[in-house]
């Protein structure tokens, strides 16, 4: 029933290993995103997919690399993970890339040790 | 860089009172506006969209939009200890672009 899953929920790590997040959406939605919440609760965009192509990379290391196998799944894979990657990620989807709004997962908190 | 503005608060209001949340923009050209609420450790739900100016209505919660001043705000009526959470305002950029940009919210405190 869950419209927007992420997996996992929690994941710590050591410094400069690598990880993945997944995220999956059954809404029919053609849009998906990527959002980071730092500790201040700040969400900023980092990606956005429409039907499995790129549309939006806002200024992001490129050891950030977003995956989308098809319309309803958009990955996020993390190399060499910094301290400073520790945070809440979001992914949310939208009926398209037009003005509509979004409908997040559940988040992955991200802790770097 | 286009910016959104909340103050972060806390805004603390009694029960039954009404909660008035502010938000500025900075891009003239955004054209859909949308208010979020998010509880501790929990993801941001939907709570109103407003696309003119004016207000918009939807039971406790009334949207305003004056894109001549960029602005939004958010007036929650009859509030409620559950009510208490962030609120993030959130705007999308126009010119076919629609690039989302959230405030940095502003937290809502309801005390019986």
């Amino acid at each position: 029933d869950t419209a927007v899953s992420q997996t996992p929920k929690y994941l710590v790590t050591q410094m400069g290993n690598d990880k993945s997040i997944k995220c999956e959406q059954n809404l029919g939605h053609d849009t998906m995103y990527w959002y980071k919440q730092d500790s201040k609760k700040f969400l900023k965009i980092m990606f956005s997919y429409n039907n499995k192509e790129l549309i939006i990379n806002e200024t992001v290391p490129n050891r950030f690399s977003p995956k989308s196998p098809d319309k309803a799944h958009l990955n996020l894979h993390i190399n060499s993970l910094e301290l400073g990657d520790s945070a809440v990620y979001f992914c949310a989807s939208s009926p398209d890339s037009s003005n509509q709004p979004q409908h997040f997962g559940d988040g992955t908190r991200l802790s770097i040790l | 860089q286009k910016e959104v503005e909340q103050n972060s608060g806390p805004l603390s209001v009694p029960e039954g009172a009404i909660a008035s949340l502010n938000c500025t923009y900075s891009d003239r050209g955004s054209q859909s506006f949308f208010w979020y609420r998010q509880y501790s450790g929990k993801s941001p739900e939907l709570i109103m969209s407003i696309y003119s100016n004016g207000d918009k209505e939807d039971g406790r919660f009334t949207a305003q939009l004056n894109k001549a001043s960029q602005y939004v705000s958010l007036l929650i009526r009859d509030s409620q200890p559950s009510d208490s959470a962030t609120y993030l305002c959130a705007v999308n950029e126009g010119g076919g672009s629609y690039i989302p940009t959230f405030g940095r919210g502003t937290s809502l405190i309801v005390h019986p």
